[in-house]
């Protein structure tokens, strides 16, 4: 398995309140990402990063910010938490940015959120 | 504007019968495809890949087919078994690019 752990695994917080997830790899892998998902909608690329600092945006970024200080962390931020961003976070990890057989995508457990 | 679609969300069927789980997408840049299958409470795992350049990739009792004309995958599982139970995803990406766009996932349930 590789190496991608997730914190916190599950949280429940109040509107308006700043969430912080925190994926960490062992892996030394390049390319970091922050998906959502959600019934009906699958998963939804959030933010994604190619590098230390290097980071980009997905599909459904709004409300959401992201750090890359180190290469093993990728930081997801709610500045204001809404009930919309209840929802499960995946972080995945690849080596590199370009999918083939030799490069997938490898997801951590997940974390479970919900904003009351 | 959902670019890959999965527009069946459940199956059921028996073990040791054919499963068939189908993904339509609408983007013609895409050329690489993949499924990816998730446990409840767990993260997604890849199980099987194809590029645009074949028409059927398989693995074990996994098999993909790629229909680039009707922009249609479908993945054969064969003979389903109870532990193939679980939500399925397709992904597509352009292989140039740097992330894959997911469809809406397919739960199939394998009933001894």
């Amino acid at each position: 398995d590789a190496g991608i752990t997730q914190s916190p695994r599950h949280k429940v917080t109040e509107t308006g309140t700043p969430v912080t997830l925190r994926c960490h790899q062992t892996e030394n892998h390049r390319y970091m990402y922050w998906y959502r998902q959600d019934p009906g909608h699958g998963l939804r690329l959030i933010h994604y990063s190619y590098g230390v600092k290097d980071t980009d945006k997905g599909e459904v970024s709004d409300g959401y910010s992201v750090s890359r200080s180190k290469t093993e962390d990728f930081l997801l931020t709610l500045e204001s938490a809404t009930s919309s961003q209840t929802s499960v976070y995946f972080c995945a990890i690849s080596e590199t940015g370009t999918a083939s057989s030799y490069n997938e995508q490898f997801f951590g457990p997940g974390t479970r959120l919900t904003v009351l | 504007d959902q670019q890959v679609k999965q527009n069946s969300p459940s199956l059921s069927v028996q073990e040791g019968r054919i499963s068939i789980l189908n993904c339509d997408y609408t983007n013609s840049m895409f050329d690489y495809f993949l499924w990816y299958k998730k446990y409840p409470a767990e993260g997604p795992t890849f199980l099987i890949s194809i590029s645009s350049i074949k028409d059927k990739n398989e693995d074990g009792r996994f098999t993909v087919f790629l229909n680039k004309s009707a922009k249609h995958l479908s993945l054969h599982i064969v003979p389903s078994q109870p532990g193939d139970s679980a939500v399925y995803f397709c992904a597509a990406s352009v292989s140039s690019g740097d992330k894959l766009t997911f469809g809406t996932g397919t739960r199939l349930a394998v009933r001894p």
